[in-house]
């Protein structure tokens, strides 16, 4: 069965103190791994995919990269407004649907 | 370009009730989404439409949820009759295609007292 893993469940950054999310997955293949960002009250918005192993991509403070095992959301420098649960979830082969992780609740105290 | 839609937005009802939700995805897409999200969990997915035709219902208890999606646009979601451990934020989503990136609805929160 697909498994999502997500670490810290809960992270308190000061602002403009870099760190990383982790999302560790166990799946049969694997044809993509998401993240979304979710803000309270409001659905997950889409931010990243990554395919394959060694890739990377960026968007503003934010960088996702992946290995075969696991992911990482690299946060550099975050501001308050960063402060959000990231979601992570992985799509395997033949398959549709999302395997999303518990996520991780981040908070950046100004 | 406009986003999914749900509504409503909120909804409280009693145990043994019934209760629908409604989708609009965004135009275009043919693949459709309904997740169940609990406090503290990631979404869980519920059913999951190809235009008309249901690709995975393999985790909605349909004892007592349904879904249906008419003309491979718009959906709903009901329960019937509600259970306490049914209180979660129902997200709806759609794709263009099965392997696209799904874009999320922002939810309808219910709570079965």
């Amino acid at each position: 069965e697909d498994q999502v893993t997500q670490s810290p469940e809960a992270l308190r950054l000061q602002e403009g103190e870099s760190s990383s999310l982790n999302c560790s997955y166990t799946v049969s293949g694997l044809r993509g791994l998401f993240w979304y960002r979710q803000d309270p009250g409001k659905g997950p918005e889409f931010l990243f995919t990554l395919y394959s192993a060694g890739e990377e991509k960026e968007k503003e403070r934010l960088k996702a990269t992946l290995t075969k095992k696991e992911s990482f959301l690299h946060i550099t420098a975050p501001k308050p407004e960063d402060s959000a649960t990231y979601l992570c979830a992985v799509q395997a082969p033949g398959a549709q649907k999302l395997v999303f992780g518990q996520g991780t609740r981040l908070t950046i105290n100004p | 370009e406009a986003g999914v839609a749900q509504s409503p937005r909120y909804k409280i009802i009693e145990k043994r009730q019934s209760v629908a939700f409604w989708c609009n995805p965004i135009s275009g897409h043919a693949t459709l989404y309904w997740y169940q999200q609990i406090l503290g969990q990631g979404p869980k997915l519920l059913i999951q439409f190809q235009n008309n035709g249901v690709v995975d219902d393999s985790q909605l208890p349909k004892d007592r949820f349904s879904a249906e999606r008419l003309k491979g646009v718009d959906s709903t979601l009901k329960i019937q009759p509600a259970k306490l451990e049914d209180s979660a934020v129902y997200l709806c989503a759609s794709s263009f295609g099965g392997r696209e990136t799904q874009y999320f609805g922002p939810g309808t929160r219910l709570l079965v007292l």
